[in-house]
């Protein structure tokens, strides 16, 4: 059973530019967490979804930020208008009803 | 304040040391808690997870919840170089897996 595969790694994005983050859960796991990690910070939530609705949302920023969970393939994480303060590691995180596993994380570097 | 504030680190020790590791946190409606280990550009690696008060022991981890203090501890036995890595604790109102809170972790490295 493959663990929670994050797409890309690392991402490099100008300024002004959007960022897409793919997230494919765990086999048989129907709930999604996003968190953010900013340097010398702990993680951040961000949204929780489950297949094709957002169930709390309240760590998103209001304005550039948007996350979906399809019925089919991964829970995408897009960033519009990438600044230089979006650049952090963003991780997601995969649940079946108790323990939240976590992914490797997405780098995104916004140059 | 913050809702978990966790003990400033990094921290530093031999190896075979005991290891404490600590939380507080002011939201009483926390009722699971949980450590996470995370290695250098690593997601987080679940260690421990209990509900309320009590201590929940595996293999050479220990955890603790003192719900009365608003404190939550981790002890490490017989630390390894291997256990060098960054903790973090997460707390839930809701269960493990809805939105966690987490402490902004603590650097543990374990000198061979």
């Amino acid at each position: 059973n493959a663990g929670v595969m994050q797409n890309p790694r690392h991402l490099v994005r100008r300024r002004g530019q959007e960022a897409r983050l793919r997230c494919s859960p765990m086999k048989g796991h129907s709930h999604v967490y996003w968190y953010r990690q900013l340097p010398e910070e702990g993680l951040k939530f961000m949204v929780y979804l489950q297949k094709e609705n957002i169930i709390d949302e309240s760590g998103m920023p209001k304005e550039r930020f948007s996350a979906e969970f399809p019925k089919e393939g991964p829970s995408i994480l897009r960033i519009q208008q990438v600044v230089r303060g979006d650049s952090a590691a963003y991780f997601c995180a995969s649940s079946p009803k108790t323990e939240a596993f976590f992914g490797q994380g997405t780098r995104l570097t916004v140059v | 304040q913050k809702e978990v504030e966790q003990d400033p680190g990094p921290l530093s020790v031999p190896e075979g040391a005991i290891v404490s590791l600590n939380c507080t946190y002011s939201n009483s409606a926390f009722q699971y808690f949980m450590w996470y280990r995370q290695y250098s550009r690593k997601g987080p690696e679940l260690l421990m997870y209990t509900y309320s008060s009590g201590n929940k022991e595996d293999g050479r981890f220990t955890a603790q919840v003192d719900k009365s203090s608003k404190y939550i501890s981790l002890f490490i036995r017989d630390s390894q170089p291997s256990d060098s890595a960054t903790y973090l604790c997460a707390m839930s109102a809701s269960g493990a897996n809805s939105k966690l809170t987490f402490g902004k972790g603590i650097t543990l490295s374990v000198r061979p």
